[in-house]
C-alpha cells in the first residue's frame, strides 16, 4: 500500500525559504522508474506541477519557478524534499507530494502553507 | 504553456451517463490524465494516458481522445461521484492542469 505524507512549517513570512518533506511508504525511490513529484493547489492558480525527482536523481522543474526550486531525496529514509526560496503571498497554497512521473498515481493529503507578514 | 479548457460545472441525475471534456491549446499526444477531487481531499487518479484505468478505479469511469480533445465518461453516475474533475497534460513543458469541472447530482 502506497502512502505519502507532507510536512511543512504551516506559516512563514514573505522572502523566507519554504522547506517541505514528503515521507512515503510502499515503494522505494531507489527502484528503477520510481519518481516523486510536488504539486500545489491554490484558489488563485489552481493546480500547478512544481517538480519531480526520479530514482536515478534526474530532476524536472516547472520553468516558471525553476530558479526558486530545489528538489532532493533521501532514499534510505524514504523521503523527498522541496525547497522554495523567496516565498511570497502568492505562494500560499496546499502543497502535495505524489508518487508520480508524468502523472500523479498516489497523492499525500497535502500540507497548507500560508505566507503572511 | 499548454492551456487545458474544461466546462466549469455539470449537473446530472444518478444512473445517467456524463461526459466531461478537456480541450488542449496544443497537441498533447495521449498524455492526458484525469483526477477526481472531493472537498477537503487530495486528487485521486482515475485515468492515465487518455484511456488507461488507474488501479482500483471502477469500470464506470473511462477516458478517450488524443491530440487536443479528450473526454472522461462516467456511466452510470452514482451519488458518490459528486466531485471536481481535473485533466492534466504531461506532453508539453510545463505539465499543466485544467481548472476543473464540478459535477453535481440532481
Amino acid at each position: 500500500q502506497v502512502t505519502l505524507k507532507e510536512s511543512g512549517p504551516g506559516i512563514l513570512q514573505p522572502s523566507q525559504t519554504l522547506s517541505l518533506t514528503c515521507s512515503f511508504s510502499g515503494f522505494s525511490l531507489s527502484t528503477y522508474g520510481m519518481c516523486v513529484g510536488w504539486i500545489r493547489q491554490s484558489s488563485g492558480k489552481g493546480l500547478e506541477w512544481l517538480a519531480n525527482i526520479w530514482w536515478n536523481d534526474d530532476k524536472y522543474y516547472n520553468p516558471s519557478l525553476k530558479n526558486r526550486l530545489t528538489i532532493s531525496k533521501d532514499t534510505s529514509n524514504n523521503q523527498a524534499f522541496l525547497k522554495i526560496t523567496n516565498m511570497d503571498t502568492a505562494d500560499t497554497a496546499t502543497y502535495y507530494c505524489a508518487q508520480s512521473g508524468r502523472w500523479g498515481a498516489y497523492w499525500g493529503q497535502g500540507t497548507l502553507v500560508t505566507v503572511s507578514s | 504553456d499548454t492551456v487545458l479548457t474544461q466546462s466549469p460545472a455539470l449537473a446530472v441525475s444518478p444512473g445517467e451517463r456524463v461526459s466531461i471534456s478537456c480541450r488542449a491549446s496544443e497537441g498533447v499526444n495521449s498524455y492526458m490524465h484525469w483526477y477526481q477531487q472531493k472537498p477537503g481531499q487530495q486528487p485521486k487518479l482515475l485515468i492515465y494516458k487518455a484511456s488507461n484505468l488507474a488501479s482500483g478505479v471502477p469500470a464506470r469511469f473511462s477516458g478517450s481522445g488524443s491530440g487536443t480533445d479528450f473526454t472522461l465518461t462516467i456511466d452510470p453516475v452514482e451519488a458518490d461521484d459528486t466531485a471536481t474533475y481535473f485533466c492534466q497534460q504531461s506532453w508539453n513543458d510545463p505539465y499543466t492542469f485544467g481548472a476543473g469541472t464540478k459535477l453535481e447530482l440532481k
